[in-house]
């Protein structure tokens, strides 16, 4: 059984550039959660998708964007990269509520540098 | 004031030794509550989930949750050097999809 799976691993762009990361949940799961995590910190809310559509957000601009498929498998899109936005991006699958009583799975990541 | 607060450590222990992390948080409406064992440049792994205040053993992890004082901990028992990782407790509340996580405890433990 497949669990979370993201591409690629790791990523160089510079300043300005754009990004898109992609993840595959979990086999029988849905509901597709990005975070990011910056080196030496917690991971964070980026969004969440369901049935094709945002169902919640964090704290980040607009520059972040996703995406979910009829396949569940999701995208994250970010604009006009800073150097700030530098870290790991994890994407978290789970079933169809995607509230705190499902249990998140989280993928091994993509390493974002921006120089 | 962020919503978890956890001490990241680092922390050193030999090898048999019982280490006891633990995290706070400020929303009472958290009811959910989990710890997650993070390798260097991996994926976050869930290791225990537990609902509301109360006691949780699987082998040697044994979570415990005091929602009166805002306050969880994970022990581990009988430590080995493969448990050398960064711990993360996260937690949601019921009607919210996002988990809200602490900042890590990087654990060391030597043999």
């Amino acid at each position: 059984d497949a669990g979370v799976t993201q591409s690629p691993t790791h990523l160089i762009k510079t300043r300005g550039q754009q990004v898109t990361l992609r993840c595959s949940p979990k086999s029988g799961h849905d509901t597709v959660s990005w975070y990011q995590q910056a080196l030496g910190q917690g991971p964070q809310f980026i969004f969440q998708y369901y049935e094709e559509e945002e169902r919640q957000r964090g704290n980040f601009p607009d520059r972040f964007s996703g995406h979910q498929f009829p396949n569940y498998s999701s995208e994250l899109n970010v604009n006009a990269l800073l150097l700030g936005d530098s870290a790991l991006y994890l994407c978290a699958s789970s079933g169809t509520s995607g509230r705190g009583t499902d249990t998140q799975y989280f993928g091994p990541g993509t390493r974002l540098t921006v120089l | 004031q962020k919503e978890v607060e956890q001490d990241p450590g680092p922390l050193s222990v030999p090898e048999g030794a019982i280490v006891s992390l633990n995290c706070t948080y400020s929303n009472s409406a958290f009811q959910y509550f989990m710890w997650y064992r993070q390798y260097s440049r991996k994926g976050p792994e869930l290791l225990m989930y537990t609902y509301s205040s109360g006691n949780k053993e699987d082998g040697r992890f044994t979570a415990q949750v005091d929602k009166s004082s805002k306050y969880i901990s994970l022990f581990i028992r009988d430590s080995q050097p493969s448990d050398s990782a960064t711990y993360l407790c996260a937690m949601s509340a019921y009607n919210d999809y996002k988990l809200s996580f602490g900042a890590g405890t990087t654990v060391t433990v030597r043999a």
